[in-house]
């Protein structure tokens, strides 16, 4: 079965700080996606990947940037955390290469920001 | 730009009978309509996807029909059980196909 690693259940981090949220896949997915879910909005897309050192834009980036040096990670950076970006995180994967895009999510990172 | 609407209220249902979720969408038809089960604190898990020229699909008590007239999906849960609450969360491709976006999801409970 895919595995889709998210580094930390929890988070508590201060306004201001720079956070790294990691993710990592064990199937050698092409694509790689950050969402962020809060009550009533549903999942919201912040960045996806389509490959190595590729990134685009989702619905909602203002304030988050991406990395991805290897083909099996993407970090995502909140580059100065704020209260609004209190969230659950999910990172999932998908295999690309014009197959058809089931998702495979990791168990989430909840993320509070005081 | 593309949006997905699904029951924002609980749906309650009596153990045994069938649960009906409904999906629809906006805009273009996509090539393919997806169907999760999240359970809380959990990530999403995907259940079944459908295509554009599939009417219908099945998968033991899950059945997913698709209607690109009236831009709507059906999910439904035969025989529920307890252990099918959760909640349900609607999902297509948007501009590009790698692009996933997803409904706010129906929270699905099932009383014995």
């Amino acid at each position: 079965d895919v595995k889709v690693t998210q580094s930390s259940r929890y988070l508590v981090k201060r306004t201001g700080e720079k956070v790294f949220l990691e993710c990592v896949q064990d199937m050698d997915h092409e694509n790689m996606f950050w969402y962020r879910q809060d009550p009533g909005l549903g999942l919201r897309l912040i960045y996806f990947s389509y490959d190595v050192k590729m990134k685009e834009k989702g619905d909602i980036p203002e304030g988050y940037s991406v990395s991805r040096e290897k083909k099996e990670r993407f970090s995502l950076i909140l580059e100065s955390a704020s209260t609004n970006q209190t969230s659950m995180y999910l990172c999932a994967s998908s295999p690309g290469q014009g197959r058809l895009e089931k998702l495979f999510f990791g168990s989430g990172t909840q993320l509070s920001v005081l | 730009s593309q949006k997905i609407e699904q029951n924002s209220e609980a749906l309650n249902i009596q153990e045994g009978k069938t649960a009906t979720l409904t999906c629809n969408y906006t805009n273009y038809s996509p090539a393919y309509l997806q169907w999760y089960r999240q359970d809380p604190g959990r990530g999403p898990v995907f259940l079944l996807l459908i295509r554009e020229n599939e009417k219908e699909k099945r998968k033991e008590r899950l059945k997913v029909t698709f209607d690109t007239t009236l831009k709507q999906s059906l999910f439904h849960i035969t025989a529920s059980q307890p252990a099918d609450s959760a909640t349900y969360l609607c999902a297509l491709p948007y501009s590009s196909a790698s692009k996933i976006i997803f409904g706010s999801g129906t929270r699905l409970s099932i009383r014995p």
